[in-house]
């Protein structure tokens, strides 16, 4: 099994720009998580979905932020327009049953 | 609410130290709990994790009991690694079957050679 798949690995862009981040979860997991990490913040949870529908978005930090799951093998995180604040690693994860695997992560530089 | 709190780091350590890295929890019933460690430029991957009272979850050295009594899941390894360098988060899943694991903040760990 790949795990968990996310591109680009490596993402900088100026302010204003559009960013996509992309994610495969592990095939037969019916949960996809979207998570932010940076130095201040820690590790906050942006938003879940089951079986393609999203159940709790409460954590995405304004609408300049919007997150899609169109099947069960894809997910994206939209940013848009991207600001400098939104540098940090994003980490998308899967689960089936309790255990969350999470992807290598997008490392994001707005500049 | 629920949360999870962690010692704060960084901790560094020489070889072969005793290592315990501090969680406690606040929750509403009887959560599952989890230790995910995080290695440079790697995402996070489960450690170990308890499900019950007085379980003891276990991997690779470490260990860690769920304490009730006291609420705490420490972790605990007695002789570290430099390979063992990394972040450490202590993580709790909600009783009522959601998914989504309340995180700490993660504790640094450096083992010097």
């Amino acid at each position: 099994d790949a795990g968990v798949i996310q591109s680009p690995r490596h993402e900088v862009t100026e302010m204003g720009q559009e960013v996509t981040l992309r994610c495969k979860p592990i095939s037969g997991h019916d949960y996809l998580f979207w998570y932010r990490q940076t130095m201040m913040r820690g590790l906050e949870l942006l938003i879940y979905f089951n079986n393609n529908v999203p159940i709790d978005d409460s954590g995405m930090p304004e609408d300049r932020f919007s997150a899609k799951m169109p099947n069960a093998s894809f997910s994206t995180l939209k940013i848009q327009p991207s600001e400098p604040r939104d540098s940090a690693v994003y980490f998308c994860a899967s689960s089936l049953g309790h255990r969350q695997y999470f992807g290598p992560g997008t490392r994001l530089t707005v500049t | 609410g629920n949360s999870v709190t962690q010692m704060e780091g960084p901790v560094t350590l020489s070889e072969e130290a005793f290592l315990t890295i501090n969680c406690t929890y606040t929750a509403t019933g009887y959560p599952s709990l989890f230790w995910y460690v995080q290695y440079p430029g790697e995402g996070l991957q489960l450690l170990l994790k308890a499900t019950k009272a007085d379980d003891k979850g276990s991997n690779k050295g470490f260990e860690a009991t769920y304490r009730k009594e006291t609420t705490s899941f420490h972790l605990e390894k007695g002789s570290v690694q430099v390979s063992d360098s990394a972040v450490y988060f202590c993580a709790l899943l909600f009783e009522q079957g959601a998914q989504k694991l309340v995180f700490g903040q993660g504790t640094r760990l450096t083992i010097n050679p």
